[in-house]
């Protein structure tokens, strides 16, 4: 069973750090894309990141691009997202996500979700 | 970067009807189009990929069609359980994958 658990979320100031983790089970991670999606409160849902299987592509929102890198580190089945100088605007659940696609067949869209963390930027 | 309209924001049907949400690519997308159904305080969950097939263990009571820049999905009988926000998601231009803007279903 896929299994994604997202942590790191928290309250920070506006202009403050946040790392959020997502430990992942269940499926050959390295051998995926993965994906990073917010959502604010009461709003839609906005893709943010990905990266490839390798780590050797990355591809951000506009609205976050600058300011938050993806990473991730396969020996420990796990993603990353270091957001810095954030904004109210960022105020969102965080999802990690996983691709539908096996790593040489490209991006497919996502198919299996975590349940989020909560990050609230505020003074 | 190509923008999804997805139309009617919302929705209100009674048990049994037929709904239905409409997705609009700014440009060709061939069927690299996913939909999602999202219930209150959940993650998202896929329905349709690639524009019309069933994701394993999905009602037949969804399907999706369309093609190009136009897509349609389906619930053919509404249920008390369908009661969510459903999105539609293009994945054929990089590096955005862009969601519409959501159609909340809501029981009449």
């Amino acid at each position: 069973e896929v299994q994604l658990v997202e942590s790191g979320g928290v309250v920070v100031q506006p202009g403050g750090s946040l790392r959020l983790s997502c430990a992942a089970s269940g499926f050959t991670f390295d051998d995926y894309t993965m994906h990073w999606v917010r959502q604010a409160p009461g709003k839609g849902l906005e893709w943010v990141s990905l990266i490839s299987w390798d780590g050797g592509s990355t591809y951000y929102a506009d609205s976050v691009k600058g300011r938050f890198t993806i990473s991730r580190d396969n020996s420990k089945n796990s993603l990353y997202l270091q957001m810095n100088s954030l904004r109210t605007e960022d105020t969102a659940l965080y999802y990690c996500a996983k691709d539908r696609f096996i790593a040489a067949a490209g991006v497919g869209g996502i198919d299996y979700w975590g349940q989020g963390t909560l990050v609230t930027v505020s003074s | 970067d190509i923008q999804m309209t997805q139309s009617p924001s919302s929705l209100s049907a009674s048990v049994g009807d037929r709904v239905t949400i409409t997705c609009q690519a700014s440009q060709d997308i061939s069927n690299y189009l996913n939909w999602y159904q999202q219930k209150p305080g959940k993650a998202p969950k896929l329905l349709i990929y690639d524009a019309s097939n069933l994701e394993t263990g999905v009602p037949s009571r969804f399907s999706g069609s369309g093609s190009g820049t136009d897509f349609t999905f389906t619930i053919s009988s509404l249920q008390p359980e369908d009661i969510a926000t459903y999105y539609c998601q293009q994945y054929d231009n990089l590096p955005a994958l862009t969601f519409g803007g959501g159609t909340k279903v809501e029981i009449k």
